[in-house]
């Protein structure tokens, strides 16, 4: 079975600060992996994706299969990442890629 | 606004009564997906589309809810005799199918429903 885990409800850090939002997950095949974000009264975007290996608003992630982790990193948080962040794993269904998410970390920068 | 969106935003309804949710993709998306978000938690798939024929349905789908996508287009989530643990957010999402699996998919505003 697909799982994710978000070990952290709440993050709060000063702005200039590092950022790590933890994510494990749990899958037997070949993982994908995804982090999608949703600031104040906003819908749910999709910040990156690890097979692009791109860098969104500064934020990385690095897939660690030995650790089945994917954690995101932001060297220096600003003010505008404060939002709600969702670890997220896609699974193949009769070809279609449903979302398996976790339960979420709000990230709160503060000044 | 040529983003997913969905009607109504708000349902506020009585334990026992019926509801239908309506979402309309991207129109060029061939592929839609139903979630549900209760508080504290992440959203969780229900059901999922390619054109009209409904390809998954999750356990959570119990039989009073059923998912329709009559041309391959708009879906509606029809709810029957709605119990207060019906009370969520219901997302729906849509994306293209390339030769990616995986192609993005992208969110509606969401509808929450209130069960009394």
């Amino acid at each position: 079975a697909q799982r994710v885990t978000q070990p952290e409800k709440l993050l709060s850090v000063f702005k200039g600060a590092p950022v790590e939002l933890k994510c494990n997950y749990s899958y037997s095949g070949s993982p994908e992996l995804f982090w999608y974000v949703q600031y104040s009264r906003q819908r749910l975007q999709l910040l990156l994706r690890h097979i692009s290996r791109e860098s969104i608003k500064g934020f990385t992630a690095d897939l660690n299969k030995g650790e089945t982790s994917f954690h995101l990193k932001k060297p220096f948080a600003q003010e505008e990442d404060s939002a709600m962040y969702y670890c997220a794993l896609g699974g193949l269904t009769g070809g279609g890629n449903k979302l398996t998410f976790g339960t979420g970390t709000q990230l709160k920068v503060e000044l | 606004d040529t983003g997913v969106s969905q009607d109504p935003r708000h349902k506020i309804t009585k334990r026992g009564q019926n509801v239908t949710f309506r979402c309309d993709p991207i129109s060029e998306h061939n592929r839609l997906y139903w979630y549900r978000q209760t508080l504290g938690q992440g959203p969780e798939f229900l059901t999922y589309f390619q054109n009209e024929a409904q390809l998954e349905k999750s356990r959570l789908l119990s039989d009073r809810f059923s998912a329709e996508r009559p041309k391959g287009s708009f879906s509606t989530l029809e709810i029957q005799r709605t119990e207060q643990g019906d009370s969520a957010m219901y997302l729906c999402a849509s994306s293209t199918r390339g030769a990616d699996s995986y192609n993005e998919q992208f969110f509606g505003p969401g509808t929450r429903l209130t069960v009394l």
